[in-house]
Order: C-alpha cells, then structure tokens, then sequence
C-alpha cells in the first residue's frame, strides 16, 4: 500500500538558518504530494502541493519539488523565523484506482525555531 | 465562509463508555472525511462519506467505531465501549470532489 516517510525530528534551528524536512514515499502510479503545517493550538493546514513529476509546490517562502526518479518530496525553506515553529506533515493522494481521495501522512516532524 | 468545524473540542471520558463527536463540513462541500491522530501512529485515515453514503469504512479500527452522515451535511462519529488505545485527536476535513482538503481543529479525547 501507499506510504510515506519523513524525518521524525525533532529540528530544533536558530532564525535564518536553512531548512530542508526529507520526505519519500511508496505508492503506485502517479500520487499529488502534499504538505500541510500544523501551528500550536491549531488545526492542519495546506502549506504546499505539486501534482506531477518535477512539479515545484511553494508557499510562505518554503518549496518542494516532486521528483518521480527519487520518490522525494523534500520541504526547503531558505531561511526560518520562530514563527515557522509547528509540526510538518508530508502527505501523498493517491491518483489511480479506487483511492483518490484519502491522504496518507507521515509521522510528522516537530521544527522549532530560537531566536 | 466558515471552516470545518468540530465539537467538543475537548472529551474526557471513563473506560467503558460510549462517545459521540461531531463534525460541521464546510458549506457546499461533498466529500467528508474523519482521520485520527495519535502519538506513534501519526495521522490515520478513518473513514470516508460521499453525501450521505461512506463508501470506504476501511480505516474503522474495529466495530466500537461507526460513523454517520446526514443531509449530506453534519457527520458523527461514534466510540462505543471506549478503550485507553481510543485515545487521540479526532480530525474531520471537507472538500469539494478530489479537490484539497480542509481540516477542522480536532477533537482531543482522553479515555481514562
């Protein structure tokens, strides 16, 4: 079956440091990848999504690029602020057969930015 | 418009009793989906409505669980016989056909 597999975490990083969150996945055919933000206290929100191969997602300054050939789906940020502090989710919707519709996460990781 | 909401955002219950949580999908939305979220599983698909009719139950982890939908619109979710493992964030999302899917805040039951 369809699964996804991002760094556990946690990341703890000063403000204005790099950020990449790795992220691969198994499923058949071509799925839309996704990744959807968590802030303290609230609900799961979309941050980015690319549905084909070489597809680059961004949003708030974070990418993403769809690479069929690695089955990755790395999240990138240039540089953080604390405000980017929650937890990270990397999902997959699978495109063929009967299951185009449910998300399959990964475990989340939980990035913490100092200032 | 307003977003997915859900109730009680917070339930503490006793081993052994049954619990309902609900779900208020956007407006104009279709699809209707409940995940759960809970430490060492991540985020799970539970189940799936269409309108009223919930063509993959698949991820009910046993048949304590049921889930309901009316109108097309307000879905519940329903834990009978509540066990500790039940404990976990209960998240509900919308979407219009295969479109994103938009999430609710959750509702975190504690079973004591």
């Amino acid at each position: 079956g369809d699964s996804v597999t991002q760094m556990e975490g946690p990341v703890t990083l000063s403000e204005e440091a790099f950020l990449t969150i790795n992220c691969t996945y198994t499923a058949t055919g071509y799925p839309s990848l996704f990744w959807y933000v968590q802030y303290p206290g609230e609900g799961l929100q979309l941050l980015l999504k690319a549905t084909k191969a070489d597809d680059k997602g961004s949003n708030k300054g974070f990418e993403a690029t769809y690479r069929k050939e690695t089955t990755s789906f790395h999240l990138e940020k240039g540089s953080v602020q604390v405000s980017d502090s929650a937890v990270y989710f990397c999902a997959l919707r699978s495109n063929s057969g009967g299951s185009n519709y449910k998300l399959t996460f990964g475990k989340g990781t939980l990035l913490t930015v100092n200032p | 418009g307003a977003g997915v909401s859900q109730s009680p955002s917070n339930k503490v219950t006793e081993k052994g009793k049954d619990v309902e949580l609900r779900c208020d999908p956007i407006s104009g939305h279709t699809a209707l989906y409940w995940y759960r979220q809970s430490l060492g599983q991540g985020l799970e698909f539970l189940i799936y409505f269409q309108g009223n009719s919930a063509p993959d139950k698949s991820g009910l982890p046993s048949d304590r669980f049921s889930a309901e939908r009316t109108g097309g619109s307000v879905s519940t979710l329903t834990i009978q016989r509540t066990q500790q493992e039940d404990s976990a964030v209960y998240l509900c999302a919308s979407s219009r056909l295969n479109n994103e899917q938009f999430f609710g805040p959750g509702t975190r039951l504690t079973v004591l």
